[in-house]
């Protein structure tokens, strides 16, 4: 099986644009989490979608949201960009759902300028 | 929330040596995972271990949430095993991922 996949894998845009990330999970899961990884903040939990409805949600602003379409794969958007968004964003699929085994995309790392 | 501590936050063995890691956690959890990720920020699965011990080659994992700790053994390391190991633990309906520990695993 093809494992996750996410693109970009490296994007960089300036402060105030928007941007969307994209995740397609392994073939078979309906779960996709999101996480944003800084150096200060280390792995923090964003949201999840389970067919197509958000689960989960983080304590992150709401200039961060994402979907899922019904082949389950997601996406993320961040709007008005600050150069603290700059970080790496991972997603990760399950089968059963968020909160169990959890496998991991590549990652796209977003830098802003 | 929960608090997720791993220990030591870095570690710089011999190539052939063993090591444990540990990860502690404030608050009952449901399920625990280990991984490990590599200098390009790739998240890898070793381990997923709510409790018990599991093994695959030279690295083995034991968790007892009774107790609020997970172990992770890395023996006769390797240059490959070098990169940072998180756990992450379930509490609620979401991860929280550890601290993470930095290894270096010298020629």
């Amino acid at each position: 099986k093809a494992g996750v996949t996410q693109t970009p894998r490296y994007l960089i845009k300036t402060r105030g644009q928007q941007v969307t990330l994209s995740c397609s999970p392994i073939s078979g899961h309906r779960s996709v989490s999101w996480y944003q990884q800084t150096p200060g903040q280390g792995l923090q939990f964003l949201f999840e979608y389970f067919s197509e409805t958000q689960r989960n949600k983080g304590n992150f602003p709401g200039r961060f949201s994402g979907r899922q379409f019904s082949n389950s794969r997601s996406e993320m958007n961040v709007s008005t960009l600050e150069l603290g968004d700059s970080a790496l964003y991972l997603c990760a699929s399950s089968f059963l759902g968020g909160t169990y085994e959890q496998y991991f995309g590549p990652g796209t790392r977003l830098t802003v300028t | 929330g929960i608090q997720v501590e791993q220990s030591p936050p870095d570690l710089i063995l011999q190539e052939g040596a063993n090591s444990t890691l540990r990860c502690n956690f404030s608050d009952s959890v449901n399920n625990l995972q280990w991984f490990h990720q590599n200098p390009w920020g790739q998240l890898i699965n070793l381990f997923y271990i709510p409790s018990g011990t599991k093994q695959n080659g030279r690295l083995s994992a034991t968790t007892v949430a009774t107790e609020r700790y997970s172990l992770l053994y890395i023996s006769s390391s390797q240059t490959t095993d070098s990169g940072v190991y998180f756990c992450a633990v379930v509490n609620g309906n979401q991860f929280y991922f550890g601290t993470g520990t930095s290894l270096t695993v010298i020629p």
